[in-house]
């Protein structure tokens, strides 16, 4: 199947630093990507759709200045968590939507994994 | 909004036996998504499913779309070790502003020796 690939895997960052995430589709073109966060044994909370060339959109209650999101080509969507805190500490995963394909196939990066201490 | 439920919500079961979980919803999607995820990972497609009553296979693991469209199942046959990890179901449709997934809470499968 495509893959979507997610940098860092990992990333351990200090309050009030900024953090920014990248995802990308190797094998395909996405004209849509999805950002998500996932608490501990919770389910996916999606934050906001990313559509290449235009501004995303955000899900009720994500602040869209706190966390950034540029979509600028069709296989690479970058998420800026601005000035994070302790409380934006979670997994974050990106999945992107196969273009073309009749019905939609959606695949997920590996995700990310933010401390802030 | 759209939403969708899933059930059951965990569930425990002995090696070699069979597993069923189900999604439905209160609105018709036009595709239905299966997802495993394994902690510390992101989702792994499953099983993709376009038309109301196609009946798909890939492995072990068979999933349905509802001829309603509002509903889907997947089941696992013969479970083994590997196979515990969180089941998510997605629909996927139109609505005034695009695409639209939808993901269901998820499914845990804890798989005893």
């Amino acid at each position: 199947g495509a893959v979507v690939s997610q940098h860092p895997s990992w990333v351990i960052c200090k309050s009030g630093t900024s953090v920014k995430i990248e995802c990308r589709s190797l094998d395909f073109q996405a004209t849509t990507m999805f950002w998500y966060r996932q608490f501990p044994k919770q389910s996916l909370m999606l934050m906001a759709t990313s559509n290449e060339g235009s501004k995303a959109t955000y899900e009720q209650g994500v602040e869209k200045d706190k966390f950034l999101i540029n979509h600028a080509s069709l296989t690479l969507s970058t998420l800026t968590v601005t000035s994070a805190h302790p409380e934006d500490s979670s997994f974050y995963i990106c999945s992107a939507n196969e273009r073309g394909l009749a019905g939609g196939n959606l695949y997920f990066g590996p995700g990310t994994r933010l401390l802030v201490l | 909004g759209q939403q969708l439920n899933q059930s059951p919500q965990s569930m425990f079961i002995q090696e070699g036996e069979d597993v069923s979980m189900n999604c439905t919803s209160s609105s018709i999607f036009n595709t239905w998504l299966w997802y495993k995820q394994d902690p510390g990972e992101g989702p792994v497609l499953l099983i993709a499913l376009y038309k109301a009553g196609e009946l798909t296979s890939n492995g072990r693991l068979t999933a349905q779309f509802g001829i309603t469209r509002k509903d889907s199942f997947l089941n696992i046959s013969a479970s083994i070790p590997s196979d515990v990890g969180i089941y998510f179901c997605a629909g996927h449709g139109l609505d005034n502003y695009g695409q639209n997934f939808v993901f269901g809470p998820g499914t845990r499968l804890s798989v005893l020796p």
